[in-house]
């Protein structure tokens, strides 16, 4: 059963920066993409990134773009997220999640598995 | 980016009754659409991708129809378990965008 499990979140000033992880096991990570979503407190979800299997393909939500950068490590079966230039409505619970398949421009795009998420807080 | 718009935005029903929550996209999008359940506290879990395709192990009383612009999720007969929080999601083009959600209630 796919695992992923997520890090590095926390309590931030704005205008700093974050990188949250996310571990993958129990599936072959490089045979899919991967996405970063997010939730604010009582809020609704948003997409925020997506990389295919060979990071030959990222996507951005608008909202980040320029400021956050998604990566991975498929010799380390992990996703990552750097956050930089945080602002207060970058607070959120942070969730990554496996696509269905390996690309994320074409295909199924739809995510099957979801970890905990990680909780990024900024304020000063 | 494509806007989804979900409605009710909440309903209250009982144990036994057929729910159905739509989600109309602001321009066509085949069918590539997906419903997802999130329960208080807890990670969405996808129900059905491709508009109508079931996700392995989700019930059967959950089913999706519709394609272009228009789509529905419906629970033939609403469980205990089923009360939720319910989202849309296209993924015809980026940004991926959700729709505001559905919150489904005891009666």
């Amino acid at each position: 059963e796919a695992q992923l499990v997520e890090s590095g979140g926390g309590l931030v000033q704005p205008g700093r920066s974050l990188r949250l992880s996310c571990a993958a096991s129990g599936f072959t990570f490089d045979d899919y993409a991967m996405h970063w979503v997010r939730q604010a407190p009582g809020k609704g979800l948003e997409w925020v990134s997506g990389i295919n299997w060979n990071s030959g393909s990222i996507e951005y939500a608008d909202a980040v773009k320029g400021r956050f950068t998604i990566s991975r490590d498929n010799t380390k079966n992990s996703l990552y997220l750097q956050m930089n230039s945080l602002r207060p409505e970058d607070a959120a619970l942070y969730y990554c999640a496996k696509a269905l398949s390996y690309n994320i421009l074409t295909g199924l795009i739809f995510f099957d598995h979801w970890g905990q998420g990680t909780l990024v807080a900024v304020s000063s | 980016a494509v806007q989804l718009t979900q409605s009710p935005s909440s309903l209250s029903a009982s144990v036994g009754d057929r729910v159905t929550i739509t989600c109309r996209a602001s321009q066509g999008i085949r069918s590539d659409l997906g419903w997802y359940q999130q329960k208080p506290g807890k990670a969405p879990k996808l129900l059905v991708y491709a508009a109508s395709t079931l996700q392995s192990g989700v019930p059967s009383r959950f089913s999706g129809s519709g394609s272009v612009t228009d789509f529905s999720l419906t629970i033939s007969s609403l469980q205990p378990e089923d009360f939720a929080t319910y989202y849309c999601l296209q993924t015809y083009s980026y940004p991926l965008t959700f729709g505001g959600g559905t919150k489904v209630e005891i009666k």
